[in-house]
């Protein structure tokens, strides 16, 4: 089965200061990821659409310098909330596509509790 | 925006099966019907898909309409750990870079 591990699990951060979450697909290749957000009792929202190799694609209203994404490798994204604020405090989640045959195509990280104090 | 509508909560008895509803009426041909669910702070998880065909494995049953304008998941026996909230997702077959786009999905609570 498709295995994908996210980093940290749980973070604290300090307001104005950038926090890193890596999303690694542990044992396929996913030439795209994708990041979402999600508040308590909602559901998850796409932030944006990560291309190995290339820029990533954000949905509309969410800021690309706050939201840095980075996918430099096939089972390597990460996402960098920079200059963080309570507004940020999320659940972030992160998904990859897996293209090998007989997969079902997109397997979710565990997610990562972000809290900007 | 989502193009399913479901039930925001549903309960089930503990061991009867548990038939959660769907409702895509705008879905292409060429779309995929999805279901994911997700127990409370953790990342969704897979149950199944299907396209035109009814579709079964280990966890769920899949059943689509012939006009495949709604579907419903069946959880056969349900249990207490299947309590959780139940997305159904319509995805396109583009590729790897089509997107799920999440509606609001069905909580199911499960009841001893």
């Amino acid at each position: 089965g498709a295995v994908v591990s996210q980093h940290p699990s749980r973070v604290i951060c300090k307001s104005g200061t950038s926090v890193k979450i890596e999303c690694r697909s542990l044992d396929f290749q996913a030439t795209t990821m994708f990041w979402y957000r999600q508040f308590p009792k909602k559901s998850l929202m796409l932030m944006a659409t990560s291309n190995e190799g290339s820029k990533a694609t954000y949905e509309q209203g969410v800021e690309k310098d706050k939201f840095l994404i980075n996918h430099a490798s096939l089972t390597l994204s990460t996402l960098t909330v920079t200059s963080a604020h309570p507004e940020d405090s999320s659940f972030y989640i992160c998904s990859a596509w897996d293209a090998r045959p007989l997969s079902y195509g997109y397997t979710f990280g565990s997610g990562t509790r972000l809290t900007v104090v | 925006d989502a193009k399913t509508t479901q039930p925001p909560s549903m309960d089930c008895a503990e061991g009867r099966a548990a038939n959660l509803p769907c409702n895509h009426s705008t879905i292409s041909g060429n779309e995929y019907v999805y279901w994911y669910r997700q127990i409370h702070s953790q990342g969704p998880q897979y149950i199944i898909h299907g396209l035109k065909n009814n579709e079964t494995n280990e966890m769920a049953s899949l059943i689509i309409t012939e006009d495949r304008k709604s579907s419903t998941l069946i959880l056969p026996h349900a249990t207490l750990r299947d309590t959780a909230v139940y997305y159904c997702i319509v995805r396109g077959v583009q590729g790897g870079s089509e997107k799920l786009v999440f509606g609001k999905g069905t909580k199911l609570t499960v009841n001893p």
